[in-house]
C-alpha cells in the first residue's frame, strides 16, 4: 500500500485566493483526519470524518474552511479565502476502527503571502 | 476535556545516552495512549501504544508503560543513536463513537554523535 498520500507537498499562495488540499487515505481505512501543525499551536484537529461523513468539525477555525470526503477514497480541505496566518502544514491521516492508530501523510506545507 | 502534557523541549543527548520524556494525560475514562515520531520534513508515524492499564508498549528499542494510578505514559529508551533525532508526540484516544488522537505539543530530540 502507498500510504495515505497528500497533494500538493508544498503550496504558495498570495492572501484572498482559494486553496484547495488533496487527500488519498488508504483503501479500507474507514476513517480520515485533517490536522493543522504549527509551532505556536502544536497539531490540531480539523475535521474528523467516518464512513465519509463529517463526525467532529468543532476544530474548523472559521467559514473560511471547509472540507469534503465525496467517497471513501478522497478528501479535500479547501481554504477560500487564504489569510497568511492559515500558513502551516497540513496533516491527512486515516485509521481503522481501533485498536489500530492512525498513518498520517507525509503533509502540504503551505503558505499565505 | 481530555489533554496531554509532554515534558518541553528541546532535549540534547550524546549517542548512546537514556532517554526518557515525560508524558502524563488527563481523561474522564480509560484511555488507549500513542506514541508518535516525526522525522524532519515527514508526517507522524506510530511508535508504539498501550491500550489498557499496566500495558508495556515497545518498538525500535524505545518503551512506555501505561501507568493508571500516575495517569503517565512515560517515553524510554537505553541508549539513544544519531537517527533517533526528531519531534515525539505522545496521544491518547478515548474509544467510543468519536475515535479522535488528542496530541501533546510534541518533544524535540537531538542526538549529537
Amino acid at each position: 500500500d502507498a500510504g495515505v498520500i497528500q497533494s500538493p507537498r508544498h503550496e504558495v499562495t498570495e492572501m484572498g485566493q482559494e486553496v484547495t488540499l488533496r487527500c488519498k487515505p488508504i483503501s479500507g481505512h474507514n476513517s480520515l483526519f485533517w490536522y493543522r501543525q504549527t509551532m505556536m499551536r502544536g497539531l490540531e484537529l480539523l475535521i474528523y470524518f467516518n464512513n465519509n461523513v463529517p463526525i467532529d468539525d468543532s476544530g474548523m477555525p472559521e467559514d473560511r474552511f471547509s472540507a469534503k470526503m465525496p467517497n471513501a477514497s478522497f478528501s479535500t480541505l479547501k481554504i477560500q479565502p487564504s489569510e497568511p496566518r492559515d500558513s502551516a502544514v497540513y496533516f491527512c491521516a486515516s485509521s481503522l476502527a481501533p485498536p489500530g492508530g492512525y498513518t498520517f501523510g507525509s503533509g502540504t506545507r503551505l503558505t499565505v503571502v | 476535556g481530555d489533554s496531554v502534557t509532554q515534558m518541553e523541549g528541546p532535549v540534547t543527548l550524546s549517542e548512546e545516552a537514556f532517554l526518557t520524556i515525560n508524558c502524563t494525560y488527563t481523561a474522564t475514562g480509560y484511555p488507549s495512549l500513542f506514541w508518535y515520531v516525526q522525522y524532519p520534513g515527514e508526517g507522524l508515524q506510530l511508535l508504539l501504544k498501550a491500550t489498557k492499564a499496566d500495558d508495556k508498549g515497545s518498538n525500535k528499542g524505545f518503551e512506555a508503560t501505561y501507568r493508571k494510578e500516575t495517569t503517565s505514559f512515560h517515553l524510554e529508551k537505553g541508549s539513544v543513536q544519531v537517527s533517533d533525532s526528531a519531534v515525539y508526540f505522545c496521544a491518547l484516544r478515548m474509544d467510543g463513537s468519536n475515535y479522535k488522537l488528542t496530541f501533546g505539543k510534541g518533544t524535540l530530540l537531538t542526538v549529537n554523535p
